[in-house]
């Protein structure tokens, strides 16, 4: 059970910022985090970072720790991803996964987004 | 950061084969490790979790086994809506690293 709702793709030109939305529906969002996943085109899936539902504590990976803010809004269930200064290379699509833990620290991601697709090009 | 390393990158089967796909972590995980599926412009679905549980729903010819740092996801038999890309992800330590992906093709 549970679901995750993204906002729609958007084209940025570089420099500018970029803030994806993440609607949860489905599940008590407070019991939650929510993780952020990117996929360049043609590419793996790289993590860019966690925000608790709870109390909207941060990890980020270090590639990302100087231009990506994680927030939540617990009114609405919803998680926002801003990557600022973007680059081409950042153009890539973007999801977020719940976070599960099935206990001893074991953690896994479901469901996911459909994904943004953000496009940087000038 | 834990360094996840798959094989092979990309395979050919036919319906009805035996697949294997191997992950290996750049340092002991225990059985920290989880198995995806992403079929094109879709987000990958979880299919195994704790290197060899079974996440609900999903058909028993899938199967994980491993710890430490060598896993592996077998297909027992190979269905049509299988043909897809395959990904490992570590979740002993945060960054919670993926591999490379193995895609998965019709022979």
């Amino acid at each position: 059970q549970g679901q995750l709702v993204q906002s729609a793709a958007e084209v940025k030109k570089p420099g500018a910022s970029v803030k994806v939305s993440c609607k949860a529906s489905g599940y008590t969002f407070t019991s939650y985090g929510i993780n952020w996943v990117r996929q360049a085109p043609g590419q793996g899936l790289e993590w860019m970072g966690w925000i608790s539902g709870y109390n909207g504590h941060t990890k980020y990976g270090q590639q990302f720790q100087d231009r990506v803010t994680l927030t939540t809004d617990t009114s609405t269930a919803t998680v926002y991803m801003e990557l600022r200064s973007l680059r081409s290379d950042d153009t890539a699509v973007y999801y977020c996964a719940r976070d599960v833990d099935y206990g001893g620290n074991f953690y896994y991601f479901d469901p996911w987004g459909q994904g943004t697709l953000v496009t940087v090009s000038s | 950061d834990i360094q996840m390393t798959q094989s092979p990158s990309s395979l050919s089967a036919s319906v009805g084969d035996r697949v294997t796909i191997t992950c290996r972590a750049s340092q002991t995980i225990s059985t920290y490790l989880n198995w995806y599926q992403q079929k094109p412009g879709k987000a990958p679905n979880i299919l195994i979790y704790a290197a060899s549980s079974l996440q609900s729903g999903v058909p028993s010819r899938f199967s994980g086994s491993g710890s430490g740092t060598y896993f592996t996801l077998t297909i027992s038999s190979l269905q049509p809506e299988d043909f897809a890309t395959y990904y490992c992800q570590q979740s002993d330590s945060d960054p919670r690293t993926f591999g490379g992906g193995t895609r998965v093709e019709i022979k």
